[in-house]
């Protein structure tokens, strides 16, 4: 079955870039019929939506974070990655990746079937 | 975009039924029937429980059941089970590509 795992530093210095990568087992990005996601999760806090990718590389950002996020794939690898620059301590959470299923030709599910186990990541000097 | 309302806490003894609610907007829930609703148990990825509002995931134990009405969402748990305690939250589509997540509600099983 698809399984997803982030990777990537615990610890990002403010005003640094915070980069994350998603490593895709038990299928391929490139087959489609899926979309990428990046969600965060702030210390005992709700869920926050950061974007989607599709592997054609189109995306899709939470409004909010649109000016700091880049998401990219790189489907020789496998994997989906996300930027998110000139974090501050308010960017300290445990981010997830998830899947999203083709809900049409081109539109997700706004749903997301798969997760990954999550990663924390604290922005501290 | 505003994250959609959900009560901090309810609670209910086994076998008997509970019933979250999530309130939106005519922008989200009321305007689009992408409503899905996770279960997260603590230090865990949250796990899907219902989408397209009332659909549920293979493996997913039908005592579980979504709904909607006007700009509020519902999610009911049948025979409550002491495995049922945990946060769950709702979400919802929110327009040109927008997905917005409520802010979670405990669940105590007594």
């Amino acid at each position: 079955q698809v399984q997803l795992q982030e990777s990537g530093p615990g610890l990002v210095k403010p005003s640094q870039t915070l980069s994350l990568t998603c490593t895709v087992s038990g299928g391929s990005i490139s087959s489609g019929g899926y979309y990428w996601s990046w969600i965060r999760q702030h210390p005992g806090k709700g869920l926050e939506w950061i974007g989607y990718i599709y592997y054609s590389g189109s995306t899709y950002y939470n409004p909010s974070l649109k000016s700091r996020v880049t998401i990219s794939v790189d489907t020789s690898k496998n994997q989906f990655s996300l930027k998110l620059s000139s974090v501050t301590a308010a960017d300290t959470a445990v981010y997830y990746c998830a899947r999203s299923p083709l809900a049409t030709v081109v539109t997700p599910e706004f749903s997301f079937d798969i997760w990954g186990q999550g990663t924390m990541v604290t922005v501290s000097s | 975009q505003s994250a959609l309302t959900q009560p901090r806490s309810v609670s209910g003894s086994p076998g008997q039924s509970v019933t979250i609610s999530c309130t939106g907007t005519s922008s989200d829930v009321g305007g689009y029937n992408y409503v899905s609703w996770y279960q997260q148990h603590p230090g865990k990825a949250p796990k899907l429980m219902i989408y397209d509002v009332s659909k549920r995931p293979s493996g997913v134990p039908d005592r579980f059941s979504g709904s909607k009405s006007g700009n509020t969402a519902s999610l009911t748990i049948s025979g409550l089970q002491a495995e049922d305690e945990a946060d769950y939250y709702c979400c919802s589509y929110a327009g040109s590509y927008n997905v917005v997540f409520g802010g979670g509600t405990k669940l105590t099983v007594l």
